[in-house]
């Protein structure tokens, strides 16, 4: 059974461009989080999605930054017209219950520098 | 807000057991406490989650104080592998009402050979 897969890995883009970090969960899990770490900082929940429905976008800024996660295909957090302070590690983690007592997978992450 | 408090830094000798205090005294009756680590470059791996009992697993020991506000992890033997960050988290309900996870700065335990 594969983990959380994220891609990319690594991602480099200039001030203004978007950036599309992709999480496949892992197999049987339909919930989904975002979170940001950026360095030597703890994670930042972001935002949590099941199937087609944002269930908790509370830690999510609200301009250039939008998630889903579609029926068919993996979870999308799409960050539009980049800035420096969009540089840190992105993690995606899968669940099969809630967070509330179900142990939450996490990907390998995908770091996203802003140039 | 990490709702937690944890020591920066620990230090143990390889073999040895190890106990990674966390004080969490705003914690309420419904609030689990969830450890994961996170080993340089990776995202983090769960470790352990408790209510109110002691709970064990492969991995490592929870002891959650009679009155929940403070735990204590414990790891009986720390390897090479075991040196990561270690973070305490209470879980808690966030103001659009999801329970989620909230990760402060952690404890970061080095293992000396």
């Amino acid at each position: 059974n594969a983990g959380v897969m994220q891609n990319p890995r690594h991602l480099v883009r200039r001030r203004g461009q978007e950036a599309r970090l992709r999480c496949s969960p892992m197999k049987g899990h339909s919930h989904v989080y975002w979170y940001r770490q950026l360095p030597e900082e703890g994670l930042k929940f972001m935002v949590y999605l099941q199937k087609e429905n944002i269930i908790d976008e509370s830690g999510m800024p609200k301009e250039r930054f939008s998630a889903e996660f579609p029926k068919e295909g993996p979870s999308i957090l799409r960050i539009q017209q980049v800035v420096r302070g969009d540089s840190a590690a992105y993690f995606c983690a899968s669940s099969r219950a809630t967070a509330h007592t179900g142990e939450l997978f996490f990907g390998e992450g995908s770091r996203l520098t802003v140039l | 807000d990490a709702k937690t408090t944890q020591p920066n830094s620990m230090e143990s000798n390889e073999e040895e057991p190890v106990h990674l205090p966390c004080n969490h005294s705003t914690i309420s009756g419904t609030d689990y406490i969830h450890w994961y680590r996170q080993l340089p470059s990776q995202g983090p791996e769960y470790v352990i989650h408790g209510l109110t009992s002691n709970v064990n697993n492969r991995m490592a020991s929870l002891a959650i104080a009679e009155d929940r506000k403070s735990s204590t992890l414990i790891l009986h033997r720390a390897t090479l592998r075991d040196a990561a960050v270690y973070y305490c988290i209470r879980g808690g309900y966030s103001g659009a009402g999801s329970y989620q996870l909230t990760f402060g700065k952690g404890t970061k335990l080095s293992v000396i050979p």
